[in-house]
């Protein structure tokens, strides 16, 4: 199993740029999630899935979309890059909300011009 | 104030010692804690849940404490392999009916030396 997978590892965008963050898992769980992670601010959710066709808002979702065509993917947009969105984002998956373990893909350093 | 709250550190310590860190929440509708370690430019990783009885792991104790809303983590015998960034993480219950979430803190840091 390759647990949770993201790519890229390493990402620069210019101001206004689009792209999109993928991520993937193996383990078929039902819940998926984006974090960032700033210096001080702890992992913060921007957007998450509790299945295939359905996604919610996290706590700090602005700039960013997703989708959850499959239960295996779920990719996440960036509109229009900002240099505030410069972060290290993570995507999780675990079986179920709340109380089960969550596994983290490895990250994408994203840095915003 | 905080969903949770660490001490950031860092705690430096010599392999071989013992080292508590202490994490507070605000939610005392929370249901669920867990601790997490950090390498440095690594992903989370889970460490141990932590059950209202307490629970041991190895080395490794953690408590909660619901009437202080706040939970621990006991390190024995240090390790060097155990240099890392602790996080607390909170499932933060918002009711009946919908998606529960995790709150992460800060992270506290741990550095042993020899």
């Amino acid at each position: 199993n390759a647990g949770v997978t993201q790519t890229p590892k390493f990402q620069v965008l210019k101001t206004g740029q689009s792209m999109t963050l993928q991520c993937a898992q193996d383990m078929n769980h039902e819940y998926m999630s984006w974090y960032r992670q700033d210096p001080g601010m702890g992992l913060r959710l921007i957007h998450y899935s509790v299945g295939a066709g359905i996604t919610d808002q996290g706590e700090v979702p602005n700039g960013y979309n997703v989708s959850r065509s499959t239960t295996e993917d779920f990719p996440l947009r960036l509109l229009s890059a900002a240099p505030s969105q410069t972060s290290v984002y993570f995507c999780a998956s675990s079986r179920r909300t709340g109380g089960y373990e969550q596994y983290f893909g490895p990250g994408t350093r994203l840095t915003v011009t | 104030r905080k969903e949770v709250e660490q001490d950031p550190g860092p705690f430096n310590v010599p392999e071989g010692a013992t080292v508590a860190f202490n994490c507070t929440y605000s939610n005392s509708a929370s249901q669920s804690f867990f601790w997490y370690r950090q390498d440095c430019r690594k992903e989370p990783k889970l460490l141990m849940s932590v059950y209202s009885s307490g629970n041991e792991d190895g080395r490794f104790t953690a408590q909660l404490n619901r009437a202080s809303q706040y939970i621990s983590l006991l390190i024995r015998d240090s390790k060097l392999s155990d240099s890392a960034t602790y996080l607390c993480v909170v499932n933060a219950a918002r009711g009946t009916g919908t998606a529960s979430k995790l709150t992460f803190g800060t992270g506290t840091r741990l550095q042993v030396t020899l």
